[in-house]
């Protein structure tokens, strides 16, 4: 059974660093195609990040620059490095497996999210 | 950038209602559209794909249909469960949400 779990949120402050884990079971992370999805609160879903198995990266442009996802082949569990944190990044993310290798693909397994919270 | 854009944004209907949402791309995405449901507090969940694949374990009374920059999605006769959000998702050119249609009790 694939199974993903997020950790990681937390409140933090304007400007601060966070780091998110999604453990990854029933499938390997390296073989798929991965992505970060959030919902700020009472908002509606945004893509935030992928990673494909070839390691190619993309992110959306409202944290470009700012946000890194990598993943840990032997630990089998994808990561979303957040800096310069602001108030707007507020949002539960979510780790998201598109169904097969392909970006085209739907998102067909969820996490059930992490809240990060940013505020002073 | 592809937007998405959902009518309508709330929908009042009752139990046992024919209900039809509908999805709008910005540029033609092909038929690469899919369309999630979520509860409060929960992960969504994918219902339908490539426009008008059913997924495994979804209920029949789910389609979906379209192609280019106009999607459905079609809840033939709704049923207590079905009161959620639904979100459309195009996936042609890196990946877009729709703002979200909350189906609510009438």
């Amino acid at each position: 059974e694939v199974q993903l779990v997020e950790s990681g949120g937390d409140l933090i402050q304007p400007g601060g660093s966070l780091r998110l884990s999604c453990a990854a079971s029933g499938f390997t992370v390296s073989s798929s195609y991965m992505s970060w999805v959030r919902q700020a609160p009472g908002k509606g879903l945004e893509w935030v990040s992928a990673i494909n198995s070839g390691g190619n990266t993309y992110y959306a442009d409202s944290v470009q620059g700012r946000f890194t996802i990598s993943r840990d082949n032997s630990k089998n569990t994808l990561s979303l490095q957040m800096n310069s944190l602001r108030a707007e990044d507020t949002a539960v993310y979510y780790c998201a497996r598109f169904r097969g290798s392909s970006g085209i693909s739907p998102f067909d397994s969820w996490g059930q999210g992490t809240l990060v919270t940013v505020s002073s | 950038d592809i937007q998405m854009t959902q009518s309508p944004s709330t929908l009042s209907a009752s139990v046992g209602d024919r209900v039809t949402i509908t999805c709008r791309a910005s540029q033609s995405v092909g038929s690469w559209l899919a369309w999630y449901q979520q509860k409060p507090g929960k992960a969504p969940k994918l219902l339908i794909y490539k426009a008008s694949s059913l997924e495994s374990g979804v209920p029949s009374r789910f389609s979906g249909s379209g192609s280019g920059t106009e999607f459905t999605l079609t809840i033939s006769s709704l049923q207590p469960d079905d009161f959620a959000t639904y979100y459309c998702q195009q996936s042609n050119n890196f990946w877009t949400f729709g703002q979200g249609t909350k189906v609510e009790i009438k």
